[in-house]
């Protein structure tokens, strides 16, 4: 158990629709990381949050969404959703940003879109 | 990022140590070495990583060359649970992780 939780942990909707996926840091980290997986792609990264503050970007399509709140936990918004957006989506967590600290991965939300 | 290659697959028997090779020969001198291990569908999982002296934990060894060219992740008493894709990361910035195909270490009885 690496202490990052993620909700849910299945999600089953169809193409068009728009889908929250929420993450729990570990206690005391700081900075949160979202990662997609798909069968053709592996494991991707999307976006790094801060202390609630954006501060890296990866190949996140316009149509994907994050942030971080308050109480340091992060939502992942999928919006328009097509089939090829069906994958894992991971959650990462590390204590700093910037410096060599290890991300501590959640058990993931396994998105399937008919 | 500097580019990792790593052997595709590899076999061990439970028991015996596994050693996974990366070669990481255009790593640049603040470029950490990490390593991370995917079971089946799970999250990936930290496993440990270093700059320039070997590293030890609770799970692993890492041994780093001298000239930073390339690195051993040795698991010293392999179990079928060690089965899973284990990868190499020489990370610019630590802050966006690229993964690549990694190695296939399967574990047998």
């Amino acid at each position: 158990d690496s202490g990052v939780t993620q909700t849910p942990k299945h999600l089953i909707t169809a193409t068009g629709q728009r889908v929250t996926l929420r993450c729990s840091p570990r206690s005391g980290d700081l900075s949160v990381y979202w990662y997609q997986q798909s069968l053709d792609q592996g494991l991707q990264f999307l976006i790094q949050y801060y202390n609630g503050e954006e501060r890296a970007k990866g190949n996140i399509l316009e149509r994907f969404s994050a942030q971080q709140f308050p109480d340091l936990h992060s939502e992942l918004n999928l919006s328009s959703l097509e089939l090829g957006d069906s994958a894992l989506y991971f959650c990462a967590s590390s204590v700093g940003a910037g410096v060599p600290y290890e991300q501590y991965f959640g058990p993931g939300t396994r998105l399937t879109v008919t | 990022d500097a580019k990792t290659t790593q052997p595709t697959s590899m076999d061990c028997a439970e028991g015996r140590a596994a050693n996974l090779p990366c070669n990481h020969s255009t790593i640049s001198g603040n470029e950490y070495v990490y390593w991370y291990r995917q079971i089946h569908s799970q999250g990936p999982q930290y496993i440990i990583h270093g700059l320039k002296n070997n590293e030890t934990n609770e799970m692993a060894s890492l041994i780093i060359t001298e000239d930073r060219k390339s690195s051993t992740l040795i698991l010293p008493h392999a179990t079928l649970r060690d089965t899973a894709v284990y990868y190499c990361i020489a990370p610019l910035n630590t802050d966006k992780l690229i993964f690549g195909t990694g190695t296939r270490l399967q574990v047998f009885p």
